[in-house]
């Protein structure tokens, strides 16, 4: 079945520090690719996505690439402040599943002054 | 405009008893998803409705269910409790007739079960 795989948190960053958080997937046909970001007491965002290989979704600063070739969609920024802490998912949606996701275990990234 | 709404926000109940959870969805959306959130097992897809119709199922137990009714407001409901049902449950709306649109999740309805 379709899984995702993400990098083990925490992440502790310094404000201004670049971020890279590795997402990679395994899924039969051609599914869409989605990072999500939850905040403290709140539910899930959508942050970017990206539906076919070799996309870029970005957002807020934040960029992923759709690699087909090495099943991966890492999430990078150049720059992170405080306020990007929270917990980041990597999640696939498969072909013909509707509004199934399915989520990788999420990564706490924490961002210090 | 209002966002998704889930009902209570918290709750606790003790192992055996049933729950009832709420989600209304925004205003003009058609789909509705449920989540289960917990620590070890992450997020997972429950099941999801559209037009007052189960339109996909994740992997869970019969104890776990759930309806839509015609104002597109859905409701999910797990009988007989367990310890590991404790958890938050999401619940996410989309404007999507077919395939897939953006969910939107509200923010959790956190069951503890004792």
């Amino acid at each position: 079945g379709d899984s995702v795989t993400q990098m083990e948190g925490p992440v502790t960053l310094s404000e201004e520090a670049f971020l890279t958080i590795n997402c990679t997937y395994t899924a039969t046909g051609y599914p869409s690719l989605f990072w999500y970001v939850q905040y403290p007491g709140e539910g899930l965002q959508l942050l970017l996505k990206a539906t076919k290989a070799d996309d870029k979704g970005s957002n807020k600063g934040f960029e992923a690439t759709y690699r087909k070739e090495t099943t991966s969609f890492h999430l990078e920024k150049g720059s992170v402040q405080v306020s990007d802490s929270a917990v980041y998912f990597c999640a696939l949606r498969n072909t013909g599943t509707a509004s199934k996701l399915t989520f990788g275990t999420g990564t706490r990234l924490q961002v210090t002054l | 405009k209002a966002g998704v709404t889930q009902t209570p926000r918290y709750l606790i109940k003790t192992r055996g008893q049933q729950v009832t959870l709420s989600c209304s969805p925004i205003s003009g959306h058609r789909s509705v998803s449920w989540y289960q959130q917990t620590p070890g097992q992450g997020l997972q897809f429950l099941f999801e409705y559209f037009s007052e119709t189960q339109r996909n199922k994740g992997n869970f137990p019969g104890r776990f269910s759930g309806r839509q009714f015609s104002n597109s407001r859905s409701e999910m409901n797990v009988s007989t409790l367990e310890l590991g049902d404790s958890a938050l449950y999401l619940c996410a709306s989309s404007l999507a007739v077919t395939g897939f649109g953006e969910l939107f999740f509200g923010e959790g309805s956190r069951l503890t079960v004792l």
